[in-house]
């Protein structure tokens, strides 16, 4: 089957730094996306990784090593609005997978 | 660029009924359009995938004769949900992705439909 793991949950304060680790077992892999979604919304595209390596977008960066199964999404400079759950998402055969999900509490 | 509208945003029904959600890509052409149910607290399942003019793929597990996709169109799929029961009352989601150059692999979602079966 196909799977994606994330960690339920992560906190962190305004200004600091956090990564959501995403590993993965998908079959037909191409490359892996990161959505936000906040509560009551649709998800929204961040990035996406088809090659190795470090994709940087502002203040969001994403990864992927592809020889581990394993992808992150680094978020920096944290504001209260990056309160919000945040999916990884396999692409593969034309379709995405979604991750578990990890919620992300950014308090004050 | 690439926004894909929902409709209706919220929807309350009885049990036993049918209804339909709209999803449109608006500023683009949609060759495939995919649909997901959320549940609350939960992540996005892939229900079905829809092609334009052919019949919908759907996941394992998904009911084809309860949630009915049609993609009659470039811009317009649809899915009904019949004879609808509480246990069907979810966040359901599409998206589409954009036939452009190096951009298949992105799908952009709308805004989504939240049903709710009495």
């Amino acid at each position: 089957g196909q799977s994606l793991e994330q960690p339920s949950e992560v906190t962190a304060v305004e200004g600091a730094i956090v990564q959501i680790n995403c590993t993965y077992q998908t079959s037909g892999f191409y490359g892996l996306s990161w959505y936000q979604q906040h509560d009551g919304g649709a998800p929204t595209f961040l990035s996406y990784n088809a090659l190795d390596g470090l994709e940087e977008t502002g203040r969001f960066s994403s990864f992927l090593s592809r020889s581990d199964s394993y992808g992150y999404l680094l978020l920096q400079e944290l504001q209260m609005k990056d309160s919000a759950s945040y999916f990884c998402a396999a692409s593969g055969f034309q379709k995405l997978v979604f991750g578990t999900g990890t919620r992300l509490l950014v308090s004050p | 660029g690439a926004v894909v509208s929902q409709h209706p945003s919220r929807v309350i029904c009885k049990s036993g009924t049918s209804v339909k959600i709209e999803c449109r890509s608006l500023d683009f052409q949609a060759t495939t359009m995919f649909w997901y149910r959320q549940f609350p607290k939960q992540s996005l399942m892939l229900m079905a995938t829809s092609n334009e003019g052919s019949k919908a793929t759907y996941e394992q597990g998904v009911e084809k004769d309860k949630f009915l996709i049609n993609h009659a169109s470039l811009t317009l799929s649809t899915l009904t949900v019949t004879s609808a029961h509480p246990e069907d009352s979810s966040f359901y989601i599409c998206s589409a992705s954009a036939p452009l150059a190096g951009d298949s692999d992105t799908q952009y979602f709308g805004p989504g439909t939240r049903l709710t079966v009495l």
